[in-house]
């Protein structure tokens, strides 16, 4: 159980395009999702926490108007690049974490999409 | 802020041989978290531990949790070219946003 969905997995477009990634949990309902960023050989940087009904919470130095995070329904949360520039070019990876009751619940990953941006 | 130091952050061994990661952090955890990731792949989870003491065993693979809940330990014994990867340890802090904390990764080599 507790698959999460990344789609696409790997998108390559132009500068200034917008692009738009959807995480998706397939058998489990997720009041919270987290949008991460990783660079090759590094670990996970957060970005944002994107809880269902409410505008998303960023990390310090994330730009929210640049990664807009929409979080609509209880198995669906999207991230979209605005007007992407290589320097926007990584990995991406969410994550979805059961509903509250334990606050231990463990978070699950999709996995990943690689954006790169010509 | 909570921080949480992994080490070592690369490690490249022989087929066969023990292995140990850490992790360690001067803040308190209500749970920490191990995460295996392969490139190009989103981090699976291993374990969960939230008891102060706990030892797990995942096959060939023991976690420990530090009895004051601020450290972390992740032993393979004989390890096999199947282990490389990348090893992230991850603690749950003590607010309820339910927001992960990461150490920097351990990639291991295991070579044949």
């Amino acid at each position: 159980g507790a698959v999460v969905s990344q789609h696409p997995s790997w998108v390559i477009c132009k500068s200034g395009t917008s692009v738009k990634i959807e995480c998706r949990s397939l058998d489990f309902q997720a009041t919270t999702m987290f949008w991460y960023r990783q660079f090759p050989k590094q670990s996970l940087m957060l970005m944002a926490t994107s809880n269902e009904g409410s505008k998303a919470t960023y990390e310090q130095g994330v730009e929210k108007d640049k990664f807009l995070i929409n979080h609509a329904s209880l198995t669906l949360s999207t991230l979209t690049v605005t007007s992407a520039h290589p320097e926007d070019s990584s990995f991406y990876i969410c994550s979805a974490r059961t509903l509250a009751g334990n606050s231990n619940q463990p978070q699950h990953f999709g996995d990943g999409t690689r954006l790169s941006i010509l | 802020t909570q921080l949480l130091e992994q080490s070592p952050q690369f490690l490249s061994i022989q087929e066969g041989e023990n292995l140990t990661v850490y992790c360690n952090s001067s803040s308190v955890f209500s749970s920490l978290q191990w995460y295996r990731q392969e490139p190009g792949e989103g981090p699976v989870l291993l374990v969960t531990v939230v008891t102060g003491g706990e030892v797990k065993k995942l096959k060939r693979l023991t976690f420990q949790f530090g009895d004051a809940r601020k450290d972390s330990s992740l032993h393979i014994t004989a390890a096999q070219p199947g282990d490389t990867g990348l090893y992230l340890c991850a603690g749950q802090g003590s607010s309820n946003t339910g927001k992960l904390i990461f150490g920097q990764g351990t990639t291991l080599q295991v070579k044949p």
